[in-house]
Parts: structure tokens; C-alpha cells; sequence
């Protein structure tokens, strides 16, 4: 059974407006949580975390905010970029413990 | 920057051959990691090396084995490769030393190799 899952499979977005990708996990022991991005016949780059202590990190156009309670984190992306379409991966880790758990992608497609 | 390379972008075997996937890292890092991509599934951890010659089983290590001879270098084996193993295959790369707030280190992946078992 998978702990992290991303349940919209795709997004479409107009340039301009907010992104927002979700993730849910069902293990309570997750401590830290990551989204990458990957473009086609390129590897997975990182693009933010957040630690379990926190509800909400912030860089550029990007924020995840994360409720423990509810065992959910999005993705805020605003404003949307053409360059912004990919596939977007969260991952979880606990005890800083380096083996990721991956959901399953969500693909991102900002028209212009 | 940091640099992970994969030995091949595109590889066709047949059912039952042996094979080789190789990754090499040019940043020093301990930890190396093998997944496999499949679509819906997300990324799944293979094999995962902390070390030299160490190495410790992810999600899905059925069919698989690894070596890490070097520090740079983690191959990925299939001993007999069969139609279920037809995927993406990603190397990445970490430091030991924790990442930002604590948590794990970032890591570096290379560009994959898509590998086709017919």
C-alpha cells in the first residue's frame, strides 16, 4: 500500500494563476517532506522542503504548506509559468533516514 | 555541480539475459541510491549504499542486486532479467552530512535509463 500518494494524476493551469499540487501520507513517523520536479528524459531536481515542525516554507514562487492533522501538504505555485510544466513528485522521510518514500507524480501543464 | 551520470539512456535485453546498469557520481557523496520509475507508481527505492561495499534493500529489491566497488560508482544488476522489469531506472546521489532543518540530504539524480525486457 503506498504511504504517499498524489491522487490527481494531472493539473492544467493557465499561465498566470496558482498551482496547486496536493500530497497525502498515512505514516504518522514522517518527519520531513520534499517536492521535486522532473522535466521529460531529465532526472528529478529538487525544488523545496518542509519539516514536520513547521506548517509552511516559502522560496520564490513556490510554498508547500504541510497539516500534520490531516497528513496532507500542497503545493502553492504562483504565478504560474510555462516552464513550470512537469511532473512534480512529494517524497517523506523520517529520522533523516535518506530512503524516500516517492508519491506517485502529478503533471503539471501551465498553458500559455 | 554536482554531476550523476548513467551508463546508457536507452537499453533493449531479452527475457532471461543478465544485466548491467551502471551510475557514476563525481561529487564525493557516501550514499547512492537506485529507483525505478513506473507511471502512477511514483519512484521506488531498489538498493540503497551508504559506503563503500554497503548496501541496505529499499521497497522493491526482488530480482535485483547491487555492487558499490568504488565510491563512485553503484551498478544496478539484474541477474535474469524478465518482462516485469521493463522501466525507468534512476541513479541519485547524497551527502551523509543532514540537509536543511535537519532532514535528509539532498539528492542528485542522473537522467535515467529506460530499459525494455522483451
Amino acid at each position: 500500500d503506498q504511504q504517499v500518494k498524489q491522487n490527481s494524476p494531472s493539473l492544467s493551469v493557465q499561465e498566470g494563476r496558482i498551482s496547486i499540487l496536493n500530497c497525502d501520507y498515512t505514516n504518522s513517523m514522517f518527519d520531513y517532506f520534499l517536492w521535486y520536479k522532473k522535466y521529460p528524459a531529465e532526472g528529478p531536481t529538487f525544488l523545496i522542503s518542509i519539516s514536520s515542525i513547521k506548517d509552511k516554507n516559502e522560496d520564490g514562487r513556490f510554498t508547500v504548506f504541510l497539516n500534520k492533522s490531516a497528513k496532507h501538504l500542497s503545493l502553492h505555485i504562483v504565478p504560474s509559468q510555462p516552464g513550470d510544466s512537469a511532473v512534480y513528485f512529494c517524497a517523506a522521510d523520517y529520522n533523516a533516514g535518506n530512503m524516500l518514500t516517492f508519491g506517485g507524480g502529478t503533471r503539471l501543464m501551465v498553458k500559455p | 555541480d554536482v554531476k550523476v551520470t548513467q551508463s546508457s539512456r536507452y537499453l533493449v535485453k531479452r527475457t532471461g539475459e543478465k544485466v548491467f546498469l551502471e551510475c557514476v557520481q563525481d561529487m564525493d557523496h557516501e550514499n547512492m541510491f537506485w529507483y525505478r520509475q513506473d507511471p502512477g507508481l511514483g519512484l521506488r527505492l531498489i538498493y540503497f549504499s551508504y559506503d563503500v561495499k554497503m548496501k541496505e534493500k529499499g521497497d522493491i529489491p526482488e530480482g535485483y542486486s547491487v555492487s558499490r566497488e568504488k565510491k563512485e560508482r553503484f551498478s544496478l544488476i539484474l541477474e535474469s532479467a524478465s518482462t516485469n522489469q521493463t522501466s525507468m531506472y534512476l541513479c541519485a546521489s547524497s551527502s551523509m552530512l543532514p540537509g536543511l532543518a535537519g532532514g535528509p540530504s539532498e539528492q542528485y539524480f542522473g537522467p535515467g535509463t529506460r530499459l525494455t525486457v522483451t
